[in-house]
């Protein structure tokens, strides 16, 4: 069984620049997760999708938006980058409303 | 939310059997109590999951007391391999939205 793939692996964008990651969840997964890991620090979390619906959004500005797809994949846009979105971006998947969550590899984006 | 509290870091040598403990005062009586694994640049590990007393599985044992207001994460006789940060994630198992907050996490040091 395939686990979750996010794409690309690596992005380098400049500050107000658009970025769109993209991530595919493990087949029979609904929710989808998305979280930033800036250098050395913890998980924050971003957005959750369940059934093409954003159900949480965490403290992160306007410009972080995203969406789920009908197939249940899903995309996270950046608008206006900024040198501190220099991050490990993570998207991670479950079972509806399961607990456990599936990581994918993330998406390292660098601006500069 | 029930906000967990970890050690920053911890040192163990190969052979040795680690105990990591999360303390989280505010639990729900609803909350589960998850742990999870990260290797340096990878998305986080699912390794082990209970509500009370003791859950053991093939990588680890989860001990809960009976105030529940604590938990502690064992791993036996760890390798280099272990070498990686620990989150300690308390939510309701019937709401993933709720598991979403991952803390600073534990970095686990295996030396030889």
């Amino acid at each position: 069984e395939a686990g979750v793939t996010q794409s690309p692996t690596h992005l380098i964008k400049t500050r107000g620049q658009q970025v769109t990651l993209r991530c595919s969840p493990i087949s029979g997964h609904t929710s989808v997760y998305w979280y930033q890991q800036a250098l050395g620090l913890g998980l924050q979390f971003l957005l959750w999708y369940d059934e093409g619906e954003e159900r949480n959004r965490g403290n992160f500005p306007p410009r972080f938006s995203g969406r789920q797809f009908p197939n249940y994949s899903s995309e996270l846009n950046v608008n206006a980058l900024e040198l501190e979105d220099s991050a490990l971006y993570l998207c991670a998947s479950s079972f509806g409303d399961r607990v456990e969550q599936y990581f994918g590899p993330g998406t390292r984006l660098t601006v500069t | 939310l029930a906000k967990t509290t970890q050690p920053v870091s911890m040192d163990s040598y190969e052979g040795q059997e680690v105990n990591i403990t999360c303390s989280h005062n505010n639990i729900a009586t609803n909350d589960y109590i998850t742990w999870y694994q990260q290797f340096p640049s990878q998305g986080p590990r699912f390794i082990i999951q209970g509500y009370k007393t003791k859950v053991t599985n093939e990588v680890a044992s989860l001990f809960i007391p009976a105030d529940r207001k604590s938990s502690t994460l064992s791993l036996p006789r760890v390798s280099l391999s272990d070498t990686a940060v620990y989150y300690c994630l308390v939510g309701d198992i019937n709401n993933a939205g709720n598991m979403l907050t991952f803390g600073g996490g534990t970095r686990l040091m295996v030396k030889p």
